[in-house]
């Protein structure tokens, strides 16, 4: 059974720097991509980004919003994907979810359950 | 950026109605098009991808339908189980974008 388990939320202040770890079980971690989406609270699902597997080069795409403050990276050995938050603003508060996806991350076949991000003074 | 225009963003119907949304893209995303489901308090699920294809394990009176810019979902017999928050998702040039979301109630 597919299972993703995000960690590392919680309350931050402006400013600041926060990392999220998704660990992943049951698929072979290194065969997909990974991608992380926001929900701010009562709101909908935004894209944040996502990371290729190293098949497809392992690179990274990222959302308007967050490129050049978010950074997303992968430990296949460990079977984690990472999304660092830097330079986080009050707009960034929401749950956070990793999902796995293929190639392009163009669908979310598999979601973790969330983990909530607020940052507030 | 493609802008994913989700109607209606609410509605009530009884059990066994048939609900539909629509969704419409700025521009051509040809079949690019996904639905999810998220249930109050859970992350959201994979109902359909590529607008038209059901995911495994989804009961069949979920279907989607469309091509270009004008997509639909459809329950065809609602259920009880089925109140949730409903979302289309776009891909095109590397970019994913949502649509705003359909809260389906019952009445």
């Amino acid at each position: 059974e597919v299972q993703l388990v995000e960690s590392g939320g919680g309350l931050v202040q402006p400013g600041r720097s926060l990392r999220l770890s998704c660990t992943a079980s049951g698929f072979t971690f290194g065969d997909y991509a990974m991608s992380w989406v926001r929900q701010a609270p009562g709101k909908g699902l935004e894209w944040v980004g996502f990371i290729r597997s190293k098949a497809y080069g392992g690179t990274r795409e990222y959302a308007a919003s967050v490129k050049g403050r978010f950074t997303i990276s992968r430990d296949d050995s460990k079977s984690i994907a990472y999304l660092q938050m830097n330079s986080l603003k009050t707009e960034d508060t929401a749950v956070y979810y990793c999902t796995r996806c293929g190639g392009d991350c163009y669908t979310s076949s598999n979601w973790g359950q969330g983990t909530l991000v607020t940052v507030s003074s | 950026d493609i802008q994913m225009t989700q109607s209606p963003s609410s509605l009530s119907a009884s059990v066994g109605d048939r609900v539909t949304i629509t969704c419409q893209a700025s521009q051509d995303i040809s079949n690019y098009l996904n639905w999810y489901q998220q249930k109050p308090g859970k992350a959201p699920k994979l109902l359909i991808y590529d607008a038209s294809n059901l995911e495994t394990g989804v009961p069949s009176r979920f279907s989607g339908s469309g091509s270009g810019t004008d997509f639909t979902f459809t329950i065809s017999s609602l259920q009880p189980e089925d109140i949730a928050t409903y979302y289309c998702q776009q891909y095109d040039n590397l970019r994913l974008t949502f649509g705003g979301g359909t809260k389906v109630e019952i009445k």
